[in-house]
């Protein structure tokens, strides 16, 4: 079955520094996608940046990447210059293979904290 | 371009009442997918609509259910309600199945009281 697991339940970093969620996924199927959302307090998701799996390159976006380690299984987003705006919960998601479904199988998302 | 609109944003019931949630998507997508947020078990596909047929189906009971309308709008209902039923409902589009993005909305907050 797959599964996203997200080990950092609160992060703190401070303002204009670079921090590092963490994301590790278990699938069986070749082809999959994975995805980071943004949550602040309003509720709404936000998409940040996706990464297929047969994508050479990581992903970048903005401020945004996404170190993508195959062989670890693990997707970690990377968000540089921390800006205050970015005090949300950070969730990764994965998709099936099939591609054609709006399911995604989401972690317990990550709480991130910028400090002034 | 406006997004994905969900209405009520607040929703309080009490136990045994029903509800119905919707979702306009954004204008072209044709999948609308649902998604419930908890605490506890964080979030959790319902179903997922394309073009007016379910294409999928989370583990979650029968009293929990879906429509699509022709303009790609999208209706959830909850009959019976249980205490556990209090959540955040989410609602996301993409424009095909083939997605990179699933856009989501605000969500309905429910409080079955």
């Amino acid at each position: 079955a797959q599964k996203i697991t997200q080990t950092q339940p609160g992060m703190f970093v401070q303002e204009k520094e670079a921090v590092t969620l963490d994301c590790t996924y278990d699938t069986s199927d070749p082809s999959y996608g994975l995805f980071w959302y943004k949550q602040p307090s309003s509720g709404e998701m936000i998409f940040l940046i996706y990464q297929g799996s047969y994508d050479q390159q990581n992903a970048t976006e903005g401020r945004y990447s996404l170190n993508f380690q195959k062989a670890r299984k693990s997707a970690n987003l990377v968000i540089s210059a921390s800006q205050l705006g970015d005090s949300a919960m950070y969730f990764c998601a994965m998709r099936d293979g099939s591609g054609n479904t709006g399911k995604l199988i989401f972690g317990q998302g990550t709480t991130l904290q910028v400090k002034p | 371009k406006a997004g994905v609109t969900q209405t009520p944003r607040y929703l309080i019931k009490t136990r045994g009442q029903q509800v119905t949630l919707s979702c306009s998507p954004i204008s072209g997508h044709r999948s609308v997918s649902w998604y419930q947020q908890t605490p506890g078990q964080g979030l959790q596909f319902l179903f997922e609509y394309f073009s007016e047929t379910q294409r999928n189906k989370g583990n979650f009971p029968g009293r929990f259910s879906g429509r699509q309308f022709s303009n790609s709008r999208s209706e959830m209902n909850v009959s019976t309600l249980e205490l556990g039923d209090s959540a955040l409902y989410l609602c996301a589009s993409s424009l095909t199945g083939r997605i990179e993005k699933l856009f989501f909305g605000s969500g309905t907050q429910l409080s079955v009281l």
